[in-house]
């Protein structure tokens, strides 16, 4: 079956420091692929997505680039700053439209000033 | 109201209590679903709704029945739980198959479930 596979953490990091945060997936097909991000008392929200290789999805700073022949799908920040602390889901639909996500198991970041 | 709503934001229960946990979404979306997220675990999908027919029951147990009188509402019935059921209960929604939809799903805040 479809899986993915992300660092666990909790990942610990300074302000301004440079962020990647691996994912890896198994799947048949071609998914699409999310990033999401889960700030505490909250639920998940959308950081970025990709639905095929080689495609980039980006938003606030973040970036990941779909990776057909490494089977990957890394978060990366250039800059990070104490509010982006969350834990980033790492997740891929194979079925493009009303079908369950697989998620990875969740990357805690914590961003200290 | 936008996106995705949960009520309750929080539910204590007894074992031999019944409780029901309600989600609205107002994103115009076909698709609902369930999700269980627990300490030290990948978020597990419980229940897909597709259109308002269930397409999905990934091995919950009967203490958990799920209703969807409609597209944008989407209720959990809870009955008889167990302690080890207490977990946050994530409800999402998206395009429904068939529409385009590229697989994102837009979740709501969830309940925190506890079961004494």
């Amino acid at each position: 079956g479809d899986s993915v596979t992300q660092m666990e953490g909790p990942v610990t990091l300074s302000e301004e420091a440079f962020l990647t945060i691996n994912c890896t997936y198994t799947a048949t097909g071609y998914p699409s692929l999310f990033w999401y991000v889960q700030y505490p008392g909250e639920g998940l929200q959308l950081l970025l997505k990709a639905t095929k290789a080689d495609d980039k999805g980006s938003n606030k700073g973040f970036e990941a680039t779909y990776r057909k022949e490494t089977t990957s799908f890394h978060l990366e920040k250039g800059s990070v700053q104490v509010s982006d602390s969350a834990v980033y889901f790492c997740a891929l639909s194979a079925g493009g439209g009303a079908d369950g996500l697989t998620f990875g198991k969740g990357t805690h970041l914590i961003i200290q000033p | 109201e936008t996106g995705v709503t949960q009520t309750p934001r929080h539910l204590v229960m007894g074992m031999t209590n019944k409780k029901s946990l309600k989600c609205e979404q107002h994103l115009g979306h076909n698709a609902m679903y369930w999700y269980k997220q627990s300490a030290k675990k990948p978020l597990e999908l419980m229940f897909v709704y597709n259109f308002k027919e269930q397409t999905e029951n990934n091995s919950v147990p009967s203490r958990f029945s799920p209703e969807c009188p409609n597209s944008s509402h989407l209720f959990l019935h809870l009955h008889t739980l167990q302690p080890e059921d207490s977990a946050l209960y994530l409800c999402a929604s998206s395009q429904g198959r068939g529409r385009g939809g590229q697989g994102e799903q837009f979740f709501g805040p969830g309940t925190r479930l506890t079961v004494l």
